[in-house]
């Protein structure tokens, strides 16, 4: 079965410096890797997702991800962060060949301080 | 949360009850899901449909019963035998076909739940 691991409860970051929540993941064969962002009280938003291709991806807002086959990770980034990145940030993977059941990770708290 | 809408936005129920969550969205998805939310520990899902008419048990299911008469409703009910119904809701859809995972998953806006 898939699975993820973000390792880190909470990311504290000042704003105008750079952002990164990390992400490994676990799964049989090819992945395909999502991240979504989750604000309080709120639904899960989309940013990105790797299918297949360039491992650099570009998404939503300024955010971008590298994804690293030796090293299981897709790492989320983004040059310069805004204090309204604040958030919940939830990593998910799913196989290549399934049926679209996603296996997210326990999230990312990110804190811009001003 | 475009497309998809959860009602209601705040739940509460007595121990021994069962509640209905609703879930509709209008983006004419075939896969629908049910997750439900605690803190710390991510999304865990309950139930999934990839077709109207068909469900399958996710990791958490236990307590828990949907259905899938509509393409565009899946509503999930909570019975009396989950033992800790205490959680955020959320129901999500994509344009999943049995076999194609890689489109994104949109979700709905959640439904909180507290048991007094």
């Amino acid at each position: 079965a898939q699975s993820v691991a973000q390792p880190e409860d909470q990311v504290n970051v000042a704003e105008g410096n750079p952002l990164t929540v990390k992400c490994t993941y676990s799964v049989s064969g090819n992945p395909y890797l999502f991240w979504y962002v989750q604000y309080p009280n709120r639904g899960l938003q989309f940013l990105l997702k790797y299918i297949t291709g360039d491992n650099l991806v570009k998404g939503s807002y300024g955010f971008e991800a590298e994804f690293n086959k030796s090293q299981t990770s897709f790492h989320l980034k983004k040059p310069s962060a805004l204090v309204s990145d604040s958030a919940l940030y939830f990593c998910a993977v799913s196989p290549f060949y399934g049926n679209n059941r996603l296996a997210f990770g326990k999230g990312n708290q990110v804190v811009v301080i001003p | 949360d475009g497309g998809i809408t959860q009602s209601p936005k705040y739940l509460f129920r007595k121990e021994g009850q069962n509640v209905t969550l609703s879930c509709e969205q209008n983006l004419n998805h075939d896969a629908m899901y049910w997750y439900r939310q605690d803190p710390g520990q991510g999304l865990r899902l309950i139930y999934y449909s990839q077709i109207v008419n068909d469900f399958q048990k996710g990791d958490i299911a236990e307590g828990y019963s949907v259905s899938r008469e509509k393409k565009e409703s899946f509503p999930l009910t909570v019975t009396s035998a989950q033992k800790n119904p205490t959680a955020f809701y959320l129901c999500a859809s994509s344009a999943g076909i049995a076999g194609v995972s890689y489109n994104e998953q949109f979700f709905g806006p959640g439904t909180r739940l507290t048991v007094l």
